[in-house]
């Protein structure tokens, strides 16, 4: 696609339910990035992808986050039993090769109520 | 541990005024630099970036400015336009692969400017 692609755009959902948030990179670029922003807070680094491994899953705040990408492109951000302080926007990025510049896709607003 | 701060919150200048943006780090192991703009309801879109190795870098009415010892960095918009309103996002990175990688962004600015 023209851009990095994320779904839904908003997702409202209760404490104690699971959700998964779904992004589509730019195609071609083999390094994937989730972060998320809290509000009032700056950009909080989650997890990268390299293809289909994940160097770096350090920024995942607790065991109920996890990431998966599959053939190299669509990747998917599963929070479980979801908390009101989990509660932000998702972001997703990619580029072309790590280090290089991030495009990123627009968001999914996470509202856990 | 907030390693990028931007500690304006908020910042107003009129049209056609520099607008000055500032950014402070202190991890000594960045060594890459980028400013981020944001719309409402958009992804962060890349504007301008530094290395290390240099203290300035100009792109058209965009100029960062990077002063290594102060770990002091800021963007510099002249002459600033009504379709600059925007949040904008420090952000650094380390050398490596892996540390490289990960972005470390500061709490953002708000940028008004008024015509």
């Amino acid at each position: 696609g023209a851009g990095v692609s994320q779904s839904p755009s908003n997702k409202v959902t209760e404490k104690g339910k699971d959700v998964e948030l779904r992004c589509d990179p730019i195609s071609g670029h083999t390094a994937l990035y989730w972060y998320r922003q809290s509000l009032g807070q700056g950009l909080e680094f989650l997890i990268y992808f390299q293809g289909n491994s994940a160097p770096d899953k350090s920024g995942l705040p607790s065991d109920r986050f996890s990431a998966e990408r599959t053939g190299g492109s669509v990747s998917t951000l599963t929070i479980q039993r979801t908390q009101q302080e989990d509660s932000a926007v998702y972001l997703c990025a990619s580029s072309l090769r790590v280090n290089e510049k991030l495009f990123f896709g627009s968001g999914t607003q996470l509202s856990v109520l | 541990d907030q390693q990028v701060k931007q500690n304006s919150p908020s910042l107003s200048v009129q049209e056609g005024r520099i607008s000055i943006l500032n950014c402070d780090y202190t991890n000594s192991m960045f060594d890459y630099f980028l400013w981020y703009k944001k719309y409402p309801a958009e992804g962060p879109t890349f504007l301008i970036s530094i290395s290390s190795i240099k203290d300035k870098n100009e792109d058209g009415r965009f100029t960062v400015f990077l002063n290594k010892s102060a770990k002091h960095l800021s963007l510099h918009i002249v002459p600033s336009q009504p379709g600059d309103s925007a949040v904008y996002f420090c952000a650094a990175s380390g050398a490596g692969e892996t540390s490289g990688s990960r972005l470390t962004f500061g709490e953002g600015t708000q940028l008004t400017v008024n015509p």
